[in-house]
């Protein structure tokens, strides 16, 4: 299976930080990369897919770039509502979809 | 507006068995492949299987800590999909989500979730 690791595993941050989460896979995915918000006690939400298509109904602040191996999602300013965890996940070996261990952003 | 809706989840003994449920509404559920994604208590993701459209075959795909125990149907006239869970282990205890697969591009709509727990 492809490994997937995020780091960091946890930052604290203020509101209006820009935030940058890193998401490595264990071989080349090239751009079968997505991004997930959660909050405690909800289900996951996609927020960006194929590495940097923005889902319908997310905000611009969330950008995702990346390919190959090494991903980035950033959050250009921070705001209450964006304080979660942040999972990626691969869609490259279907169906075996796996995730990285997720991020957890909380407020400084 | 797409919903889904898992039930079925409860407590249940080591080596027991339960069945979950999903309804889906509001998207063509005959053309959605339907996956099964869980979280330990205080983990991460982990997808569980899968089962593609009629259309493409109806095959269904499993992780490998439940293979030969889970398995998966449609039923797409009452729009459900069902997670069958056998010969359960404490390791199984998760919150289950039922969501559909967005092409390649990930998993674009989720269930609440509905909590198992395998424990004597």
């Amino acid at each position: 299976d492809i490994q997937m690791t995020q780091s960091p595993s946890s930052l604290s941050a203020s509101v209006g930080d820009r935030v940058t989460i890193t998401c490595r896979a264990s071989q080349s995915i090239s751009n079968y990369l997505n991004w997930y918000q959660q909050k405690p006690g909800k289900a996951p939400r996609l927020l960006i897919y194929a590495a940097s298509t923005l889902q319908s109904g997310v905000p611009s602040r969330f950008t995702g770039s990346g390919s190959g191996t090494e991903f980035t999602l950033t959050i250009r300013s921070l705001q209450p509502e964006d304080f979660s965890t942040y999972y990626c996940q691969q869609s490259y070996s279907t169906p075996t979809w796996t995730f990285g261990q997720g991020t957890k952003v909380d407020i400084k | 507006e797409v919903q889904l809706v898992e039930s079925g989840g409860g407590l249940v003994k080591p080596g027991g068995s339960l069945r979950l449920s999903c309804a889906g509404s509001g998207f063509s559920f005959k053309d959605a492949y339907m996956s099964w994604v869980r979280q330990a208590p205080g983990k991460g993701l982990e997808w569980v299987g899968h089962i593609k459209s009629k259309v493409n075959g109806g095959t269904t795909d499993y992780a490998a800590p439940v293979k030969g125990r889970f398995s998966i149907s449609r039923d797409d006239s009452l729009n459900t999909v069902i997670l069958q869970m056998n010969s359960l282990k404490t390791e199984d205890t998760a919150v289950y989500y039922c969501t559909t697969e967005f092409y390649s591009n990930g998993y674009n709509n989720w269930g609440q979730g509905t909590l198992v727990t395998v424990s004597s």
